[in-house]
């Protein structure tokens, strides 16, 4: 079963509103996360880092006011997309790899679709 | 440049044959992972292999195997006895550095998408 879940699935939103989508490690710990972003037949792109008890890492391009990242505790993650816009729309997705871990297991959630309308 | 090079956007095999994806990356850090994902149209990736820059032996696991060429950059997946539930888009990623928390970021190639014919 998956060990890294995401919340929601699937989720519409109005332009203007915002939405938050969570990442959770099921049964570790992991005191990073990354979140990806997908459009549609495309590869997936690095958005940002997020770092347990302290400020995400986003990568260059990606507005972090609008990306908003809270790693709260050592097995949850949150994306909040802000006054989201149909631009917005996209495929995001999480990974966390466990505090125990060389590095070499590296969990994906089963992403979020957002359609912002 | 590019860091992940997958060169073929899309593959075609028969069921129960063989068929290999390729993979190419760029990087100068001696320190690397090599990872292979299957995404299907469901959207979730699911882990299928991986490959460490200082591994002597070519990763396997069940019918998927790395042919890991470390001097050519390369790092192709080959899928042996291939199902039609193998239908998917097949992503190459990389890791840089040893793998220790906050490196455990990846860069993904453009992908390969599989199709399993009858």
């Amino acid at each position: 079963g998956a060990v890294v879940s995401q919340h929601p699935s699937r989720v519409i939103c109005k332009s203007g509103t915002s939405v938050k989508i969570e990442c959770r490690s099921l049964d570790f710990q992991a005191t990073t996360m990354f979140w990806y972003r997908q459009f549609p037949k495309k590869s997936l792109m690095l958005m940002a880092t997020s770092n347990e008890g302290s400020k995400a890492t986003y990568e260059q391009g990606v507005e972090k006011d609008k990306f908003l990242i809270n790693h709260a505790s050592l097995t949850l993650s949150t994306l909040t997309v802000t006054s989201a816009h149909p631009e917005d729309s996209s495929f995001y997705i999480c990974s966390a790899t466990p505090m125990w871990s060389s590095g070499n297991t590296i969990y994906f959630g089963e992403g979020s679709w957002l359609t912002v309308v | 440049a590019q860091k992940i090079t997958q060169t073929q956007p899309g593959m075609f095999v028969q069921e129960k044959e063989a068929v290999t994806l390729d993979c190419t990356y760029d990087t100068s850090d001696p320190s690397y992972g090599l990872f292979w994902y299957k995404q299907p149209s469901s959207g979730e990736m699911i882990f299928l292999i991986y490959q460490g820059s200082y591994d002597q032996q070519n990763a396997t696991e069940g019918r998927y195997s790395l042919n890991f060429q470390k001097a050519r950059k390369s790092a192709n997946l080959v899928i042996s006895a291939s199902q039609l539930g193998d239908s998917a888009m097949y992503f190459c990623a990389m890791r840089e550095g040893r793998g220790n928390t906050g490196f455990q970021k990846l860069v993904f190639g453009t992908g390969t998408r599989l199709l399993v014919s009858p």
